[in-house]
């Protein structure tokens, strides 16, 4: 079963950017790439998406390469709030919807 | 918009038990997910409906589990009988696309213990 694959945790401090990388070897020709992020006891929150190169808005960059074998979300100067699980979501060639395991970010004062 | 909403929030019940989660979407949503969230294998895709017909169940584990969407603001998931290894968060989502181009809007989940 095709899979994602991403940094089970990450810490970093306030001020920084961070970059998380998602890896999708068998993402379908024709989806878009997803982000969401998900606060303890809540429901993932969608942050961004695009298909290829770069995608900003006013919380994050997306970078996607243009094999679209995997992208990386930046968040740019992370403060204490965007301590989350940060999930990439695609559709793979067997047209199945993909979750990743998360990556589980601290960001530390 | 009051965003998808599920119910109970937390259901503890013992292993046999039936269980039944509960979700309605947002208004004007044609797609609605199931998802399971567990440490070891994060979420995962159970069931999807469009127009309120079943599209792909194949990730529903077993025959214990079923899901119904009876019209457009209602969508149930049940576990009958429960097992201890069913304990996880159960989430729905709604879209106006199965596909990634629409962004999916989840619930805030049940939190599902078996005794």
């Amino acid at each position: 079963l095709a899979k994602t694959t991403q940094p089970i945790s990450m810490d970093s401090y306030e001020g920084q950017e961070v970059n998380i990388t998602c890896s999708h070897n068998n993402i379908a020709t024709n989806d878009y790439i997803t982000w969401y992020q998900q606060f303890p006891s809540q429901g993932p929150r969608f942050i961004i998406q695009g298909y290829k190169t770069k995608v900003t808005n006013e919380v994050a960059s997306l970078f996607i390469p243009a094999d679209r074998k995997s992208s990386t979300l930046s968040l740019p100067r992370v403060s204490l709030s965007d301590t989350a699980v940060y999930y990439c979501l695609v559709t793979d060639r067997d047209d199945k919807i993909i979750f990743g395991k998360g990556t589980r970010l601290h960001i530390l004062p | 918009d009051a965003g998808v909403i599920q119910s109970p929030r937390h259901e503890v019940t013992e292993m046999g038990q039936e269980v039944t989660l509960r979700c309605k979407p947002i208004s004007g949503h044609d797609y609605l997910f199931w998802y399971r969230q567990t440490m070891m294998r994060g979420l995962e895709l159970l069931i999807y409906f469009n127009n309120n017909v079943p599209i792909d169940d194949s990730g529903m584990p077993e025959d214990r589990f079923s899901a119904k969407m009876p019209n457009a603001s209602f969508s149930t998931l049940k576990i009958q009988p429960s097992e201890p290894r069913d304990s996880a968060v159960y989430f729905c989502a709604s879209s106006t696309d199965r596909y990634s181009n629409q962004p999916q809007h989840f619930g805030d989940g049940t939190r599902l213990s078996i005794l």
